[in-house]
């Protein structure tokens, strides 16, 4: 069974600062790993996708994907009130996927942005 | 512009009753999914389709069915609502069959309660 983890929160920063979100998931095989963002009563929305190890930047948001230490995590610089939501890390792909396409999602981190 | 588009943004039903929750994507997605997302056990798959005629359970299917009529509408069938079953139901379409192109896209929700 796949499983994505994440720390539920809530994460408290002050505006300005950097927010720093975590991900670790089990399926080695992994290729694929996503960012959502949710606000409270919304339908989850797209931010960032990686498949690489490394880095990749999009303008405030940075995500990192470490294969070998199965973790994946985004960086918010300049955190904004509006960006107070929870994020969803999502993995797809791998050995278990069997060929299901389907995404595997953690149950959220909580942002809080404090003006 | 990506859109996926859910017929009802708030329900409310019987115990016992059928009950129909309809999605259509207009971006001429192979894949649609079905999720539900609850407090603390965030989303979870209940059924997805590759292709119209197609339907694989997922990983919660117990009490829903789904009909894939045309491509672009999926829909997910309550066969007989259980108050167990209110929730947040969400959408999702993407066109990947690798790793590229698997980032999904989220109709906007509909929150069921049965009653």
């Amino acid at each position: 069974q796949k499983e994505v983890e994440q720390n539920s929160g809530p994460l408290s920063v002050p505006e300005g600062a950097i927010a720093s979100l975590n991900c670790t998931y089990s399926d080695r095989g992994s290729q694929s790993f996503f960012w959502y963002r949710q606000y409270s009563g919304k339908s989850p929305e797209l931010i960032m996708f990686i498949y690489s190890n490394g880095d990749k930047e999009d303008g405030r948001f940075t995500a990192q994907l470490n294969k070998a230490s199965q973790y994946v995590s985004l960086l918010i610089r300049d955190s904004q009130p509006s960006d107070s939501a929870t994020y969803l890390c999502a993995v797809g792909g791998g050995a278990l996927d069997t060929g299901r396409r389907a995404l595997t999602f953690g149950s959220g981190t909580r942002l809080q942005v404090q003006p | 512009d990506v859109k996926v588009t859910q017929s009802s943004r708030y329900l409310v039903k019987r115990t016992g009753e059928k009950v129909f929750l309809e999605c259509v994507q207009d971006m001429d997605h192979e894949n649609m999914f079905w999720y539900r997302q609850d407090p603390g056990l965030g989303l979870r798959l209940i059924y997805f389709s590759y292709d119209v005629k197609m339907k694989e359970k997922g990983d919660i299917p117990e009490g829903y069915s789904v009909s894939r009529e045309k491509k672009e509408r999926f829909s997910l069938i309550l066969e007989s609502a259980s108050t167990n079953q209110t929730s947040m139901y969400l959408c999702a379409s993407h066109t990947g069959d690798r790793v590229e192109g698997t980032e999904a896209f989220f109709g906007q929700g509909t929150r069921l309660t049965v009653v």
